[in-house]
């Protein structure tokens, strides 16, 4: 099945800063792969997706690039603000059976005033 | 406006004393996930409703029961909550098994 690895564990930045998170994954046959940012007692919220045919989206302060080559995504933030303190997690979808979303282990991100 | 909605919030229940979990969704999809996520990890499913078909995952425990009796709901039963059980659950919804979920607030289980 698909595995996800996500690094950092932990980032902290000052304000106004860029944020990169990596994540790589194992099935060279995924073909989706959300982020998700959750806050402290709440529900993961989709901030961003991409799909295989595309190698980058953007949204804003947000943006998402993929090498399919390589199998690894990264999520960049610019223009950091404290609300973006967030756990931000990857997800790639499996390619056979239900095509279920596995979950990186999160990135705690900490933006400082 | 159109959401997953996940009650209580918050749950404390007696080590072995069943309890149930609920989830109801506005937005008309086809299937509802529940989701395990304990402390700093990430979330594990343990299963998933498309329609009514229900798909177990191999590792989720027998403790863990589900009920979907209509679109709109979805029940997550615990029969014998253990100390190892305490977490957040989280309901998800997509509209199909591809694509985005949209997840719920969660329920904090507290076991004592």
């Amino acid at each position: 099945g698909e595995n996800v690895e996500q690094h950092p564990s932990t980032l902290s930045v000052q304000e106004g800063d860029s944020a990169v998170i990596k994540c790589t994954y194992s099935d060279s046959a995924s073909n989706y792969f959300p982020w998700y940012k959750q806050e402290l007692g709440k529900g993961p919220q989709l901030i961003i997706d991409i799909r295989s045919n595309v190698g980058e989206k953007k949204d804003q302060r947000i943006a998402v690039t993929l090498n399919k080559t390589a199998k690894h995504f990264s999520l960049h933030i610019t223009e950091t603000q404290p609300e973006d303190s967030a756990v931000y997690f990857c997800a790639a979808s499996e390619s056979t059976g239900f095509q279920k979303l596995v979950f990186g282990t999160g990135t705690r991100l900490l933006v400082s005033p | 406006d159109a959401m997953v909605i996940q009650n209580p919030r918050y749950q404390v229940t007696q080590f072995g004393k069943p309890v149930t979990l609920s989830c109801s969704q506005t937005l008309n999809h086809n299937v509802m996930y529940w989701y395990q996520q304990k402390s700093s990890q990430a979330p594990k499913l343990l299963f998933h409703y498309y329609d009514k078909d229900f798909n177990n995952e191999a590792d989720t425990p027998d403790n863990f029961q589900s009920r979907r009796p209509n679109t709109s709901f979805c029940f997550l039963d615990i029969r014998s909550p253990g100390l190892g059980d305490a977490a957040m659950y989280l309901c998800a919804t997509s509209r199909e098994r591809r694509g985005g979920y949209t997840f719920g607030s969660g329920t904090r289980l507290t076991v004592v």
